[in-house]
């Protein structure tokens, strides 16, 4: 069963740090991995693409990570503001199914960043 | 651009009711769908379209009926409404092929009564 697992389901952190999410996923055959951000009240907004050739790519203080052996992916965000609170979404596309293949959504990271 | 646009942004409904959730974008994709959001889950699949005239079922299709007569809008319908149709219910748009950005509109949050 095509799955998109995401860890934690929450976070909390204060200004300025670091934090890393992670996102597991059992889909196959594999196409791409997005990460969205969702503000609350908003719909989600693309910060990255990867496809199975790519291990790294970076949209600013945002680095994700691909590792398609493990089947693993993980969101670094650097020097954190207050603008990062929202949710973040991990989207798995399936190869195959339709014009844009078959997404896959995690539950979400939701992130708070406090002063 | 306005990109993705939704109305309304929110709607009460008594059970039984019918409405219209509107959709429209200004990018001339080819690629629209329709994504509900409920708390604790991930975004689930509707309905879909590859272009105009052409609609397909997602993942939780019953109770919604689409029709895209033009490539700019994507109208979903809710026939008879029913409290579990109540959620946060997402547009998305973009260009046909693998790894494309999807854009989102705004949402609009749906109460069935």
């Amino acid at each position: 069963k095509n799955q998109v697992e995401q860890s934690p389901q929450s976070l909390i952190i204060l200004e300025g740090k670091n934090c890393t999410l992670q996102c597991n996923y059992t889909v196959s055959p594999f196409s791409n991995l997005r990460w969205y951000k969702q503000d609350t009240g908003r719909g989600p907004v693309s910060l990255t693409i990867m496809t199975f050739s790519e291990n790294t790519k970076s949209n600013g203080r945002y680095t994700a990570t691909l590792d398609a052996d493990t089947k693993q992916s993980s969101l670094h965000i650097t020097a954190s503001q207050l603008s990062d609170s929202a949710s973040y979404i991990c989207v798995v596309s399936a190869r195959g199914s339709g014009n844009t293949g078959k997404l896959i959504f995690g539950q979400g990271t939701t992130l708070q960043v406090k002063p | 651009n306005a990109g993705v646009t939704q109305t309304p942004k929110f709607q009460v409904l008594k059970t039984g009711q019918s409405m219209t959730l509107q959709c429209a974008q200004d990018m001339n994709h080819e690629y629209m769908s329709w994504y509900r959001q409920d708390p604790g889950m991930g975004l689930r699949l509707i309905h879909y379209s590859v272009g105009a005239g052409i609609t397909d079922q997602g993942e939780v299709p019953n109770g919604y009926n689409v029709s895209r007569s033009t490539t700019e809008d994507f109208p979903l319908r809710l026939l008879s409404a029913a409290p579990s149709q109540t959620s946060v219910y997402f547009c998305a748009s973009s260009y046909t092929g693998q790894g494309v950005t999807q854009y989102f509109g705004p949402g609009t949050r749906l109460l069935v009564l």
